[in-house]
């Protein structure tokens, strides 16, 4: 089956804009989780969405970002007023359930420059 | 605070030769600890993680507690083998956010 999908896969856009990144996890996995990378850096948790349980948001670098799922699949990463700090690789990734035995499996990333 | 730390940013072997890619981590309680590969073009994938004891296309990883480390090892390195590897911790408990190292980059070259 299809895994982890991402869009856009590329988003260029100016400082001060907002912007949306969305993120399709695999059917029938309740956990997704957002991860950033920026240039030189490891990978960064962002927020946690498990099932219909309230998120985990306390990786969000800022009042700027803001993440909701909709019907417990598809979510969607906000980042309002965007700055040049902000350019990365975004990273969504989704899981059966939380847990050590299940294996996060990856999207492709939305990469983010803001000029 | 958690921490994973990847001391190096590329390493470059020949096809044949052994290879360790190095991390420790720092965490108070009792992490658990995996290795991510991501090869050219393609995206992040777990390789290998410790509470599988698992040897995944020859790699293995050992977690040192007294070292607080959890090392990748290949005794032969393979061309294939070239790709960005991550190590991550999680917590022990509740859902499992990774904290990633920076990467070491893989070059194995003929």
């Amino acid at each position: 089956g299809a895994g982890v999908s991402q869009s856009p896969s590329n988003k260029v856009t100016e400082k001060g804009k907002d912007v949306e990144l969305r993120c399709d996890p695999i059917s029938g996995h309740t956990a997704l989780y957002w991860y950033r990378q920026s240039l030189g850096q490891g990978l960064e948790f962002l927020i946690y969405f498990q099932g219909n349980s309230a998120p985990d948001k306390s990786g969000l670098p800022s009042d700027r970002f803001s993440a909701e799922r909709t019907g417990g699949s598809v979510s969607t990463l906000t980042i309002q007023r965007t700055q040049q700090e902000d350019s990365a690789v975004y990273l969504c990734a989704s899981s059966l359930a939380p847990g050590l035995y299940n294996e996060q499996f990856f999207g492709p990333g939305t990469r983010l420059t803001v000029l | 605070a958690q921490r994973v730390t990847q001391p190096e940013k590329l390493l470059s072997v020949f096809k044949g030769a052994p290879v360790e890619l190095k991390c420790n981590y720092s965490y108070s309680g009792s992490p658990e600890l995996f290795w991510y590969v991501q090869y050219s073009r393609q995206r992040l994938q777990l390789l290998l993680r410790h509470i599988s004891r698992e040897s995944i296309k020859g790699f293995t990883a050992d977690l040192n507690k007294g070292e607080t480390s959890f090392h990748l090892k290949k005794p032969f390195a393979q061309e294939e083998d070239s790709a960005m590897y991550y190590c991550a911790l999680s917590e022990n408990t509740g859902f499992q956010k990774l904290v990633f190292g920076t990467g070491t980059r893989l070059l194995v070259s003929p």
